[in-house]
């Protein structure tokens, strides 16, 4: 079983929609949660932090269910320039504190 | 903004080669990372570096692949004998003191193997 695993898409939605993306995780010793954003071929840019109360950046919500394992983010009122590869990642908080990521939601919001 | 310093952009090279990959982490960090990514899959972890030791490194960092931070600046790695396997985006990423802030990363080397 993957450690991350992400719905792979692609979500094609119309400008303005509203879409969801989820994501599992499988080791209950993962301590800290991230949404990134990835564009082709670019690196991996921070979207936002999870914590498990919930918490919200603008457009974007992202919420924690630590018991169901489970990680999730919303996108309210979509832009096109909001068409990315969105990735959930997981960090244990063992000595190299390294990151596991998904492999990746693909979003292509049209006009 | 601090950025990560990733060189060369792009390198091309032949199988049995040896190749370096350079990164300049952000001034004030002490977590490095290497992570690769296979051109459709998902970022993959290589290895990570703490007071100039490895702390972590994956199946994938073998005896083929090595890592350096010679000089207090800059944060190498370097792969002995290429293969076309390796033919992946190369990310270098640093995170500060503590280890549990959020990643930056670098822009990346695509290394191609021919």
């Amino acid at each position: 079983r993957k450690e991350v695993e992400q719905d792979p898409g692609p979500f094609n939605v119309p400008e303005g929609a509203t879409v969801a993306f989820n994501c599992t995780y499988s080791n209950s010793a993962s301590q800290s949660f991230f949404w990134y954003r990835q564009d082709c071929r670019k690196e991996p840019k921070l979207l936002m932090s999870v914590y498990s109360s919930g918490n919200e950046d603008g457009r974007f919500t992202a919420q924690l269910n630590r018991a169901s394992q489970y990680i999730s983010l919303l996108i309210r009122d979509s832009k096109l320039s909001d068409s990315a590869t969105y990735l959930c990642v997981v960090r244990r908080m063992d000595s190299s504190y390294k990151l596991i990521f998904g492999s990746g939601t693909r979003l292509l919001v049209r006009p | 903004e601090p950025e990560v310093t990733q060189t060369p952009s792009h390198q091309v090279t032949q199988m049995g080669q040896e190749v370096i990959l350079r990164c300049v982490p952000i001034s004030n960090h002490l977590y490095f990372y290497w992570y690769r990514q296979i051109l459709g899959q998902k970022v993959e972890f290589l290895v990570s570096f703490y007071n100039n030791e490895i702390s972590e490194k994956s199946e994938i960092f073998d005896d083929q692949f090595s890592v350096e931070r010679p000089d207090g600046s800059n944060f190498t790695l370097k792969i002995r004998s290429t293969k076309l396997e390796d033919s992946a985006m190369y990310f270098c990423a640093s995170s500060e003191e503590s280890g549990t802030g959020p990643y930056t990363f670098g822009s990346g080397t695509r290394l191609t193997v021919v």
